[in-house]
């Protein structure tokens, strides 16, 4: 069963709120990831863990803050955002990070910041 | 360093007519190369993958891709369009940079299926 499961599906928050996005997933993956996708656009890599540590940043704004408590769940944590951070966030896992892993994603958490 | 493109950003088709996504990668290995589709409002959902085992590969709903190094393409069709097939498709390749096979996303094709 591949299944990247994320709550909540959808959210509302201010600019001055702090929320968090969940992710888990049982596949026993080792890689997980969160990718930010705006309307009509691709999704784009924020964060990579592997084995439970940061792998990779790329480069995001430090009012997201990632943190995977154990090997099945990741959260994002939000604060002070901006209204053009408005946007699909999606969770993803995969078996490891070498080349040809196959990656499983999430339905997203729709995040409007107002 | 690698790149996807795919060349069509829209292709509108008829319902049980045939379908066509085209897809050009560049790439200084021998990639791995994926097609994904994402329904309105829903998540990323793998289609198929290829990884060199075969140069044709099936996927789930009926699709099929072939990669083609001397053309670096990765074409997707589907013998008979359903209206279910309307969503986006991504083209990506994953490519070993600094030891982790990173994503590179092409910009999508909307696929449109009327009745």
């Amino acid at each position: 069963d591949t299944e990247v499961t994320q709550t909540p599906k959808h959210l509302v928050m201010g600019m001055t709120n702090k929320k968090s996005l969940k992710c888990e997933q049982h596949m026993g993956h080792r890689a997980m990831y969160w990718y930010k996708q705006k309307a009509k656009k691709p999704p784009e890599l924020m964060f990579v863990y592997s084995y439970e540590k940061l792998s990779i940043n790329e480069s995001v704004p430090s009012r997201f803050s990632p943190e995977c408590p154990n090997s099945s769940l990741l959260n994002l944590h939000l604060h002070a955002l901006q209204p053009e951070d408005s946007a699909l966030y999606l969770c993803a896992s995969s078996q490891d990070l070498g080349e040809g892993n196959t990656i499983y994603f999430g339905e997203g958490s729709w995040l409007t910041v107002v | 360093a690698q790149s996807v493109t795919q060349l069509d950003s829209h292709v509108s088709v008829s319902e049980g007519t045939p379908v066509l996504l085209r897809c050009n990668y560049s790439s200084s290995y021998s990639p791995s190369l994926f097609w994904y589709v994402q329904h309105p409002n829903k998540g990323l959902q793998l289609l198929l993958k290829y990884t060199s085992a075969a140069t044709l590969v099936k996927g789930i709903n009926g699709f099929e891709a072939e990669f083609k190094k001397s053309e670096t393409s990765f074409h997707l069709t589907k013998p008979s369009a359903h209206m279910s097939d309307a969503a986006e498709y991504f083209c990506v390749v994953s490519e070993e940079t600094d030891s982790w096979g990173k994503l590179q996303f092409g910009a999508g094709t909307q696929v449109v299926v009327t009745p």
